[in-house]
């Protein structure tokens, strides 16, 4: 079964610098999707970012990237020019296609950006 | 585009009593719709994935003759909490995977329904 650890239960930063928010997997698939969810206080996931496991390019999304390491199973997220609507619950999550679409996701880390 | 809604949003409801949630998918067509729960502060933890047309199938833990689920149609999905307890009391979310979308094999969420037994 897959796992999905999210280390940090809380995170800050002050409104205009960088965050990143770490996510490691354990999984002995070699073709995966790894994703980013949002949930801000309104409590509507939004899907933030999503990194396909055979593409080694990092995917990027406006201020959002993640920097996706296959062999250390890591997949981190880091938020450029924090803005104060960046302040919500993130969640990593992890699907093997053959699924059914199923997810897995991480304990989530929630980020405060100050202003 | 890749709408999803759920009703109500917000119910009360007193103890013993049966509440249905309804997952509609607005603008696709989904043939795998999954529920989930969330407690305050923590993560979602998924309950069931209904195809429609068939049973649903349900996680280890979860018992499948509190929590009905009928994916009758391919935009409705819905959810009976049975004779309710206060323990039910909970965050439900829904999510549709569309049967014509497969890039990333992407879940589009409504926006959650809040239980609260009495």
């Amino acid at each position: 079964a897959q796992t999905v650890t999210q280390s940090q239960p809380e995170m800050s930063v002050q409104e205009a610098e960088t965050v990143t928010l770490s996510c490691t997997y354990d999984t002995s698939e070699s073709n995966y999707y790894l994703f980013w969810y949002k949930q801000p206080p309104s409590r509507q996931m939004i899907l933030v970012i999503r990194q396909e496991a055979y593409k080694q390019q990092n995917a990027t999304e406006n201020r959002f990237s993640v920097n996706f390491q296959k062999a250390a199973k890591s997949f981190s997220l880091k938020i450029s020019d924090s803005q104060l609507g960046d302040t919500a619950m993130y969640f990593c999550a992890f699907m093997k296609p053959t699924s059914g679409s199923r997810l897995t996701f991480g304990e989530g880390t929630q980020l405060t950006v100050n202003p | 585009g890749a709408v999803v809604s759920q009703h109500p949003s917000r119910v009360i409801c007193k103890s013993g009593t049966s509440v249905k949630i309804e997952c509609r998918s607005l603008d696709f067509q989904a043939t795998t719709m999954f529920w989930y729960r969330q407690f305050p502060k923590k993560s979602l933890m998924l309950m069931a994935t209904s195809n429609e047309g068939s049973k649903a199938t349900y996680e280890q833990g979860v018992e499948k003759d509190k929590f009905l689920i009928n994916h009758a149609s391919l935009t409705l999905s819905t959810l009976t909490v049975t004779s309710a307890h206060p323990e039910d009391s909970s965050f439900y979310i829904c999510s549709a995977r569309s049967s014509g979308r497969v890039e990333g094999n992407e879940q589009f969420f409504g926006p959650g329904t809040r239980l609260t037994v009495l």
